[in-house]
């Protein structure tokens, strides 16, 4: 089945730094990732939706000064995490969909988990 | 109000077991459901689409009641290895532009 790789998959950071997060799709093409945030014992919330080519759309109350994400090309989106604060530190998941198979398919990253000393 | 209500738990439950989960969500205009499995620390993983007929995977049988707009997911004869956490997760819009929403999900623990 497709695959999605999510790198890295664990980071621990200090205070003020940036962090990067990788999602690529390995065997097929997607125009739109989806970038998640899920907190201990808490649902995944959607933090933004990743457009290759073009803006991604973030959700209300998500900054996207701080959550900055690039879609260049259509097997890979990008999610970093500016000046990371201990309050930023979660379980970060990508998404993507697959068209390529008559239905829509979602696939997930295999998640960050994000540390922020 | 949340878009999707699941009750968090946690099942613990014996080997052979069966056991049965519940989820609500609140916009009528909700297209798809589904139910997805968890980990722990890991990526969510397709178990079900739900259709509105009712539809069975080996040991698994999911529902939908779109009047009472609740969903629910039975496991039976449970083994060790479907301990995790089931997710609840709703489509709403359509197919280009929808969008998911997950409940906060129910955690299970089969034991020996």
């Amino acid at each position: 089945g497709a695959v999605v790789s999510q790198h890295p998959s664990r980071v621990i950071c200090k205070s003020g730094t940036s962090v990067k997060i990788e999602c690529r799709s390995l065997d097929f093409q997607a125009t739109t990732m989806f970038w998640y945030r899920q907190f201990p014992k808490q649902s995944l919330m959607l933090m933004a939706t990743s457009n290759e080519g073009s803006k991604a759309t973030y959700e209300q109350g998500v900054e996207k000064d701080k959550f900055l994400i690039n879609h260049a090309s259509l097997t890979l989106s990008t999610l970093t995490v500016t000046s990371a604060h201990p309050e930023d530190s979660s379980f970060y998941i990508c998404s993507a969909r697959d068209w390529g198979r008559g239905d829509e398919k979602l696939f997930f990253g295999s998640g960050t988990q994000l540390s922020v000393l | 109000r949340k878009e999707v209500e699941q009750d968090p738990g946690p099942f613990n439950v014996p080997e052979g077991a069966t056991v049965a989960f519940n989820c609500t969500y609140s916009n009528s205009a909700s297209q798809s459901f589904f139910w997805y499995r968890q980990d722990c620390r890991k990526e969510p993983k397709l178990l079900m689409s739900v259709y509105s007929s009712g539809n069975e995977d080996g040991r698994f049988t999911a529902q939908l009641n779109r009047a009472s707009q609740y969903i629910s997911l039975l496991i039976r004869d449970s083994k060790l290895s479907d301990s995790a956490t089931y997710l609840c997760v709703v489509k709403q819009g359509g197919s280009t532009l929808g969008r998911l929403y997950f409940g906060r999900g129910t955690q299970l623990t089969v034991w020996p």
